[in-house]
């Protein structure tokens, strides 16, 4: 099994639609991220966890918002979904300790259309 | 305007031949990460490196982050189908050690 798990892996679904995105992970990483990928702009930070009761905002969280449920889960929602919110998402971990003594740990993406 | 930005964008090369990927910060790179993705899938680490001067490589690919820390470099050498995908990098550039910021991904093609 996968250590970092999203679901669903792909979705198509209409404007004005409420979309929540699922994240799990087994790695006991306390920290878990929300990014997302676009054509030529690279991934772009949404949301931050260090803990359940620590939720931060990155550099487009603006549409979006974020639940961490339990260390293990964190899930994305698109409260009125717009078809500007296409792209590729992605959760990752990373240890508690900090990236400066290692890396993020990626899902394979959710792929997210919005007609 | 991106505050990581990697060049070239995109990169043909012949199986076998040499290549090398930027990426350049205007501010300072506390951590600097790599990652492969293939096609549509998740992200894979390939390297870190925190101090300037900094090179490390593994199997066929090595990366270096410039004394000034604010630029690095992958280079892959005798290049192989199996190295096709994006390749993107990311860094700490708050000093702060929690998120990493990622730049614009350089997609390589490897052509037999």
């Amino acid at each position: 099994d996968a250590d970092v798990t999203q679901t669903p892996r792909n979705r198509i679904t209409k404007t004005g639609k409420r979309i929540m995105l699922e994240c799990s992970q087994t790695k006991g990483h306390d920290r878990m991220y929300w990014y997302r990928q676009d054509p030529g702009l690279g991934l772009r930070l949404i949301y931050y966890s260090f803990d359940v009761k620590d939720i931060n905002k990155g550099e487009i969280s603006d549409g979006y918002s974020v639940s961490r449920q339990a260390q293990a889960k964190f899930s994305l929602s698109l409260e009125s979904a717009i078809p500007n919110q296409t792209a590729l998402y992605f959760c990752a971990t990373g240890p508690s300790s900090g990236l400066d003594t290692g890396e993020l740990f990626f899902g394979e993406g959710s792929r997210l259309t919005v007609l | 305007s991106q505050e990581l930005e990697q060049s070239p964008q995109s990169l043909i090369v012949q199986e076998g031949k040499n290549l090398t990927i930027n990426c350049t910060s205007s501010k300072t790179l506390y951590g600097l990460y790599w990652y492969k993705q293939k096609y549509g899938e998740g992200l894979i680490f390939l390297m870190m490196l925190q101090k300037g001067g900094e090179e490390k490589s593994h199997e066929k690919i090595t990366a270096k982050l410039d004394e000034k820390k604010q630029q690095s470099s992958l280079h892959i050498t005798a290049s192989q189908p199996s190295h096709a995908g994006i390749y993107l990098c990311g860094a700490d550039i708050t000093g702060t050690a929690s998120k990493l910021t990622f730049g614009t991904g350089t997609r390589l093609q490897v052509m037999l």
